[in-house]
């Protein structure tokens, strides 16, 4: 079965360092998102991706933040200059373009701690 | 701004009972979602609902949506220890953006 697939699992920066995180959405998909989950918390949308621009994004997703789509396969998360309160586990997602039916398929995660 | 809330947050109880988590949403939304989520691990699709009336069922779990109380209940039937984890609502806004409840961190004793 397709799945949505996150590289690394497991990123420790150090603060004011730039990350960039990894993910494979599956194959058909046209629409990406990414999440994010301080531990404990609850999921907080970032932004979303279509057709190589952003479609929407939160108030989270400020000019540290920049998504793109390098070639047919990948789509990056990047954070410029990381803060400690950057920590948190991030989740990719992808769509298919489908109407109403449009299920949002989430990787397995990528746990960054910003030290 | 689209609410989502979730109660209770924490639910422990024993295996063989019945249970039921709620979620309610502040504005009109076409689509609600229920996620399972085990410690340290992604998010896992259990249940779409699309309109008024429309309930699921997968095993022990069966959700309902009443849009117009902006309602959903995930109702777990003689629970069993392997149900344990975190269920999240999920409603749409606007067109593609989820919008997720707290969470409630179901515990099922042996």
């Amino acid at each position: 079965e397709p799945e949505v697939t996150q590289t690394p699992s497991h990123q420790v920066t150090q603060m004011g360092q730039e990350v960039i995180l990894r993910c494979v959405p599956i194959s058909n998909h046209l629409y990406f998102y990414w999440y994010r989950q301080i531990l404990g918390q609850k999921v907080e949308f970032l932004v979303s991706f279509y057709n190589n621009e952003i479609s929407e994004k939160s108030e989270i997703f400020d000019d540290q933040f920049s998504v793109e789509r390098p070639d047919g396969s990948n789509f990056t998360l990047k954070i410029r200059s990381t803060k400690l309160e950057d920590s948190a586990m991030y989740f990719c997602a992808s769509s298919e373009l489908a109407g109403d039916y449009n299920e949002q398929f989430f990787g397995p995660g990528t746990r960054l701690t910003v030290l | 701004e689209l609410k989502v809330e979730q109660n209770p947050l924490f639910l422990s109880m024993q295996e063989g009972k019945n249970y039921t988590i709620y979620c309610n949403y502040s504005t009109t939304s076409d689509r609600l979602y229920w996620y399972r989520q085990d410690p340290g691990k992604s998010l896992e699709s259990l249940f779409v609902l699309l309109s008024n009336g429309a309930v699921k069922q997968e095993g022990r779990l069966m959700a309902s949506l009443d849009t117009k109380a902006r309602l959903s209940t995930l109702h777990i039937t003689a629970a069993v220890h392997d149900l344990s984890a975190t269920y999240f609502c999920a409603v749409v806004e606007g067109a593609q953006k989820l919008v997720f409840g707290q969470g409630t961190r179901l515990t099922i004793n042996p």
